[in-house]
């Protein structure tokens, strides 16, 4: 069965410093994979996806970047956050057609 | 733009009743419908899909109905349990992305 992984589970880093959220995936192959935010109080929102290696496609302009080093890892990193990066992240992976698979997310708090 | 919408932001169900959870959307494109049941602190779990082909899907306790017509689709969940109490998204599919409501908080009463 597929498991996914992302860590840390909380994380508070103070304005300016650089962020590094990994996630992997384990019983799948090329999964496109995801990164979504909530916000308090609000839904999830798309931030980056992959169906590749190497492959990475942005949907919300900000500070924070992607990548996807290996086929089962997806990165989300910043090189300087901001008060507003704070916020629940989470890394989900799926099929082509449908139903993603959620992680146990990361609770950041910038200060 | 907000593509998928859940316009009740709060549910409250007495245990053993119905709840049903409304979701509407505006693109046409969507092929694929789904609900989430998320917990404070935990990623979402998916709960039940439907195909835009389809205009029901069952599964137990839970029951998605789709009319693609009036761009609407909704959630019955019978009987409402304790354990029900969450946030409920809808999300709808296309091009590898899902679309998310904001997602409407249910709380089942003993």
């Amino acid at each position: 069965s597929q498991t996914i992984h992302q860590w840390p589970a909380t994380l508070v880093q103070p304005v300016g410093s650089p962020l590094s959220l990994e996630c992997t995936v384990e019983g799948t192959s090329n999964p496109n994979l995801y990164w979504y935010r909530q916000a308090a109080g609000r839904g999830l929102q798309l931030l980056f996806y992959s169906v590749g290696i190497g492959q990475i496609s942005s949907e919300v302009p900000q500070n924070l970047s992607a990548s996807r080093p290996q086929d089962r890892q997806f990165i989300l990193s910043s090189k300087k956050l901001l008060l507003s990066d704070s916020g629940f992240y989470l890394c989900a992976w799926g099929e082509t057609g449908g139903e993603q698979y959620f992680g146990p997310g990361t609770r950041l708090t910038v200060t | 733009d907000q593509q998928v919408k859940q316009n009740s932001p709060s549910l409250s169900v007495q245990e053993g009743r119905i709840s049903i959870l409304n979701c509407d959307y505006t693109n046409s494109m969507f092929d694929y419908f789904l609900w989430y049941k998320k917990y404070p602190a935990e990623g979402p779990t998916f709960l039940i899909s439907i195909s835009s082909i389809k205009d029901k899907n069952e599964d137990g306790r839970f029951t998605v109905f789709l009319n693609k017509s009036a761009k609407h689709l909704s959630l019955h969940i019978v009987p409402s349990q304790p354990g029900d109490s969450a946030v409920y998204f809808c999300a709808a599919y296309f091009d590898y992305k899902l679309s998310f409501g904001a997602g409407t908080t249910v709380t089942v009463r003993a």
